[in-house]
């Protein structure tokens, strides 16, 4: 399987608590973006990634999130000190930033649900 | 950023065309029309994407008019599993760095 994949699926954990999750991209995309998605919405852009720089971050991302993506290759989001309000499901996407790519085609992987206690 | 509007929810039976439009009155010369489709507990999926006229694929057509401000998915002979979130989408790839900003999306539901 060569799509987007995200681990865990699913995640609980007591407020204040640390969490990580990872995101493997296609192998050959460049890009990678992180989005989070509350019911009844559509996803929000949290972050995104051109190999292994960080070049935007949402306003939505506190102080309490971070996320890395050290070789250019998968990339972690961190959620430090959870809140209820994170409770979410934090979907990652990839693409290639190549100029034969469709615009704004991304790859979303299944996603990782996490709900703070 | 042309900001969307579409239908919160839309009905149909199996075998029936759907069409989906959406509103984008203030998109600008370089923004391209993108759809995409989230089932449930799953993340989106591209559906089909395109800048002026028609534009049709496996899957959908797309309709823009020529003053580009409305757009209309339409999936010919909707099946139960065409059951979905659909969500329409405006920008430009060089200004937005790739990023997608969606809206709240049309609800598709399809009864037998």
């Amino acid at each position: 399987d060569t799509g987007v994949s995200q681990d865990p699926r699913h995640k609980i954990t007591k407020r204040g608590q640390n969490v990580t999750f990872r995101c493997d991209p296609i192998s050959e995309h460049n890009r990678l973006y992180w989005y989070r998605q509350t019911l009844g919405q559509g996803p929000e852009f949290l972050t995104y990634f051109q190999n292994e720089a960080q070049l935007e971050k949402s306003r939505l991302l506190s102080d309490r999130f971070s996320a890395e993506r050290p070789k250019g290759s998968f990339s972690t989001l961190e959620i430090q000190r959870t809140e209820q309000g994170d409770s979410a499901m934090y979907l990652c996407a990839s693409s290639s930033s190549s100029r034969d790519s469709l615009y704004n085609e991304q790859f979303f992987g299944p996603g990782t649900r996490l709900t703070v206690l | 950023l042309a900001k969307t509007t579409q239908p919160i929810s839309m009905d149909s039976y199996e075998g029936q065309e759907v069409n989906i439009t959406c509103s984008h009155n203030n998109i600008a010369t370089n923004d391209y029309i993108t759809w995409y489709q989230q089932f449930p507990s799953q993340g989106p999926r591209f559906i089909i994407q395109g800048y002026k006229t028609k534009v049709t694929n496996e899957v959908a057509s797309l309709f823009i008019p020529a003053d580009r401000k409305s757009s209309t998915l339409s999936l010919p002979r909707v099946s139960l599993s065409d059951t979905a979130v659909y969500y329409c989408l405006v920008g430009d790839r060089g200004n937005q760095g790739g990023k997608l900003i969606f809206g709240q999306g049309t609800e598709l539901s399809v009864k037998p």
